[in-house]
């Protein structure tokens, strides 16, 4: 069975810096979707970005950017110039190829903004 | 109206009653979930209908009864629940099957349920 692990329970940063948000997975396959959902306080949890495994190319979507490393089973969230909006939880998450019924999510990670 | 609505947001119960909590989605998908999200712990799948049909039960207790009338909209009734199924309870829908569907779930806001 695939497994997700977000090692940092809780993470901060100072507005406008950057943050790095670490994942790693398992699973015995090769193609998948992995998932960065953010989840504000009260709040629908979003999805933030995606990276299919196929494609190699680091996923970008404006000021965030994942760090896909296939090899070593690693999907990092890198969130740049932090704004006080981008407080919440953060969740990794992987999805076999062709279907979200199967999504794996990891415990998550609190971040914090700091002014 | 939003993509995925929930009501109530919030319900308490005692151990002995028995309620429903309600998802509607209306973003035209054929997929509806539920997941129940304790603290510190990982999304847990419960149950997903496809185009009306439960086709997944993860080893939920009988004291969950999903039920699924058309494809926007979902249930979980609930009855003789213990206090460690307090939780906030998610539903989300998505639109497998189709050309480059990469899996993306669209979330409600979730009810949170407290169990006395």
């Amino acid at each position: 069975a695939q497994t997700v692990t977000q090692s940092q329970p809780e993470m901060s940063v100072q507005e406008a810096e950057t943050v790095t948000l670490s994942c790693t997975y398992d699973t015995s396959e090769s193609d998948y979707y992995l998932f960065w959902y953010k989840q504000p306080p009260s709040r629908q949890m979003i999805l933030v970005i995606r990276q299919e495994a196929y494609k190699q190319q680091n996923a970008t979507e404006n000021r965030f950017s994942v760090n896909f490393q296939k090899a070593a089973k690693s999907f990092s969230l890198k969130i740049s110039d932090s704004q006080l909006g981008d407080a919440a939880m953060y969740f990794c998450a992987y999805s076999s190829q062709g279907g979200s019924e199967k999504l794996v999510f990891g415990k998550g990670t609190k971040l914090t903004v700091n002014p | 109206e939003t993509g995925v609505t929930q009501t109530p947001r919030h319900l308490v119960m005692g151990m002995t009653n028995k309620k429903s909590l309600k998802c509607e989605q209306h973003l035209g998908h054929n997929a509806m979930y539920w997941y129940k999200q304790s603290a510190k712990k990982p999304l847990e799948l419960m149950f997903v209908y496809n185009f009306k049909e439960q086709t997944e039960n993860n080893s939920v207790p009988s004291r969950f009864s999903p039920e699924c009338p058309n494809s926007s909209h979902l249930f979980l009734h609930l009855h003789t629940l213990q206090p460690e199924d307090s939780a906030l309870y998610l539903c989300a829908s998505s639109q497998p099957g189709t050309s480059g569907n990469t899996g993306e779930l669209f979330f409600g806001e979730g009810s949170r349920l407290t169990v006395l």
